[in-house]
Formats: C-alpha cells, structure tokens, sequence
C-alpha cells in the first residue's frame, strides 16, 4: 500500500513565476492538507480539500490556490512566486472522520532564486 | 489562537539515556495530539496520536503523555540510541466541531543522541 506521494521532489523557479505540486493521497484517504515549512520552522496550515473542495485555509494570500480531483489527489499552485515562498511544501492525508491521524508525504522542496 | 510551545529546542545526549520532549499548547480545546518524526530535509513521520480523552499512547520505547487542561504533552523516549536523532515535532489539532481541524505544529525539538 503506497503511501501519500508527492511531486516533483525538489524545483527552482524565478521570482514572478507560477509553480504547481502535486499529491497523491494515501489508499482510502478523502482529505489532503497542504503545509508549508520554511527552515527551522514547524509546518504552517495552508488549506485543506475535502469532496473537492475547499474545506478550510490558513492565512496565505490567494496566491495559494489549489484543487483535488475525483480520484482524491490534489494540486497547489502558487502564482507570482517571491523569495519568501521557499520552503518545503508537505501534503497530508486522512480519511473524512477527523479522529484519525494525519499522513505525511516527503514533501516537495522549492526554491525561488 | 492557538500557540503550540516545544522545549527545549535542541536536546543532545549520550546513547542510551532516557529522555523527555515537551510540547505545551495554550488552547485546551484540541481534538487530538500528533507527536511526529522528521529526518533532515524529508517529511513527517507519525510517531503517536493521542485523543483528547486519552491520557497517553505507547509504541515501542515511546510514550506520550498527554495533560489537556493544563496544556501539556510530553514525549518519554527510553534507551535512546543514534538512530533516534531527529527532529520531533508537537502538533494539535482543534476541536472546532463539524469539520476537520487543521494542525498546528510546535517548533520541534532537535535530538542528537551520541554513540
């Protein structure tokens, strides 16, 4: 059973530029979270899907979109990319009742130069 | 708003001690408690998962404790050995009734355990 899995494993973009990730959640899991975490840092929440849409959102400008598909996977685009988005981007997974555990991708790690 | 606390920030020990992870949290109204692993430059690991109507959670040679009135968590680790070095992050998740809370993470404690 594959866990959740994420990719690309590492980018490099431009200031000004657009960049989508990707999520593949774990078997049986309905809902993803995005979270950033710069350096040193805990993760910090961006937004989370559920039954495709938008559930919830941390405080992230709406630069931070994202979607998921029917088959559960989600994608997070961020738009006019600026130095400060450099960070690791994790995606977490979990089944729609909210007792459960959240699961952890590897995360994918951007830098913005 | 809820503040997830971890202290201390980095921790180093010898091989073999036994050791103790904090985590305070200054909203008493969570859903549960994650405690999490995370290896330099890779994701998170799941250690443990305590509900708010449980006192502690054992795997292995760790234990969480979890006080929710007072805001206090604790991660015992027993035996440490190198491989343990990591980071160990603290995260709640709030019970806002309906849907799902989101996690709020701690700073992490850093942990070098010494051969």
């Amino acid at each position: 059973d594959a866990g959740v899995t994420q990719s690309p494993t590492h980018l490099i973009k431009t200031r000004g530029q657009q960049v989508t990730l990707r999520c593949s959640p774990k078997s049986g899991h309905d809902t993803v979270s995005w979270y950033q975490q710069a350096l040193g840092q805990g993760p910090q929440f961006i937004f989370q899907y559920y039954e495709e849409e938008e559930r919830q959102r941390g405080n992230f400008p709406d630069r931070f979109s994202g979607h998921q598909f029917p088959n559960y996977s989600s994608e997070l685009n961020v738009n006019a990319l600026l130095l400060g988005d450099s960070a690791l981007y994790l995606c977490a997974s979990s089944p729609g009742d909210r007792s459960h555990e959240q699961y952890f991708g590897p995360g994918t790690r951007l830098t913005v130069t | 708003k809820q503040e997830v606390t971890q202290i201390p920030a980095a921790l180093s020990v010898p091989e073999g001690e036994n050791l103790v992870l904090n985590c305070s949290f200054t909203d008493s109204a969570i859903y549960n408690l994650q405690w999490f692993r995370q290896d330099p430059g890779k994701g998170l690991t799941s250690l443990l998962l305590i509900q708010s109507s449980q006192r502690e959670q054992t795997s292995g040679r760790l234990n969480a404790s979890l006080d929710k009135s007072s805001g206090r968590s604790t991660l015992y680790i027993a035996a440490s050995q190198p491989g343990d070095s990591a980071t160990y992050l603290c995260a709640v998740k709030g019970d806002y009734g309906g849907s799902q809370g989101n996690l709020i993470f701690g700073k992490g404690t850093k942990l070098s355990v010494k051969p």
